[in-house]
């Protein structure tokens, strides 16, 4: 049902550095609307990474950085280290609604 | 500080309703701009979208489950309630209520989650 289509996985080595894409369309992220990152560690609650395309809450590092252009969004994490494995998602607005990515595992080989 | 925790049952049959409810601190949903969405997650699956209220009442529904949602805020209890009918086994899933922040009204994201309650629908 996700509107939003991320690679099922990613991975890279200790600081490498890894791209996550976010493919939508015309009536969501190409519709001008933000898009929003979340990083899911394994057994807890989704944790805000990214909102509004590339701003970072506070206390995230600045390893991670979003960017977005024409319909698809990118998440990147500079200097992978081994706690950033865990699951990413985009989310968007589409319609009046919300809208949530398939998900990316990232793996620290 | 902002908190938000769900409560409910742990096991439901199919064809029961469900009911969950968000307790939550550190906001007011009576607040211009804010709301309180549920989105769920089935074993090893990808996050979902459900339902969420906003301060001034609006409710928005996950096209696919329409029919199904109901979703309602008691401002003076700090609670939003979120009941799903006729449950059937692929209803199984981890589900969380989120904030969503007084923002400028092209943002439309979740800043805080709670810990999330795992349902189980089964005989």
């Amino acid at each position: 049902q996700s509107v939003l289509t991320q690679p099922p996985s990613v991975s890279g080595a200790p600081g490498q550095r890894v791209t996550i894409s976010c493919t939508g369309s015309s009536s969501n992220i190409g519709a001008g609307y933000d898009v929003h990152w979340y990083q899911q560690l394994p057994g807890t609650a989704p944790k805000l990474l990214i909102y509004g395309n590339s701003n970072r809450p506070s206390g995230v590092p600045d390893r991670f950085s979003g960017s977005k252009s024409g319909t698809s969004a990118s998440l990147a994490i500079t200097g992978l280290q081994a706690e950033d494995e865990a699951d990413y998602y985009c989310q968007s607005y589409d319609s009046s609604l919300y809208v949530f990515g398939t998900g990316t595992k990232v793996t620290v080989l | 500080q902002i908190t938000l925790k769900e409560s409910g049952p742990t096991l439901v049959k199919p064809t029961q309703t469900l009911t969950l409810t968000c307790t939550f601190s550190g906001f007011s949903l009576s607040t211009s701009g804010v709301g309180v969405g549920w989105i769920r997650q089935p074993p090893r699956k990808a996050l979902e979208w459900l339902a969420l209220i906003y301060w001034n009442d609006d409710k928005r529904y996950s096209p696919s489950l329409k029919s199904r949602l109901t979703i309602t805020k008691d401002t003076s209890k700090n609670q939003v309630v979120l009941t799903m009918t006729n449950m059937d086994p692929v209803d199984t899933a981890t589900y969380y209520c989120a904030h969503r922040p007084a923002t400028v009204t092209t943002l439309y994201y979740f800043d805080y989650w709670g810990q999330g309650t795992l349902v189980t629908v089964s005989s």
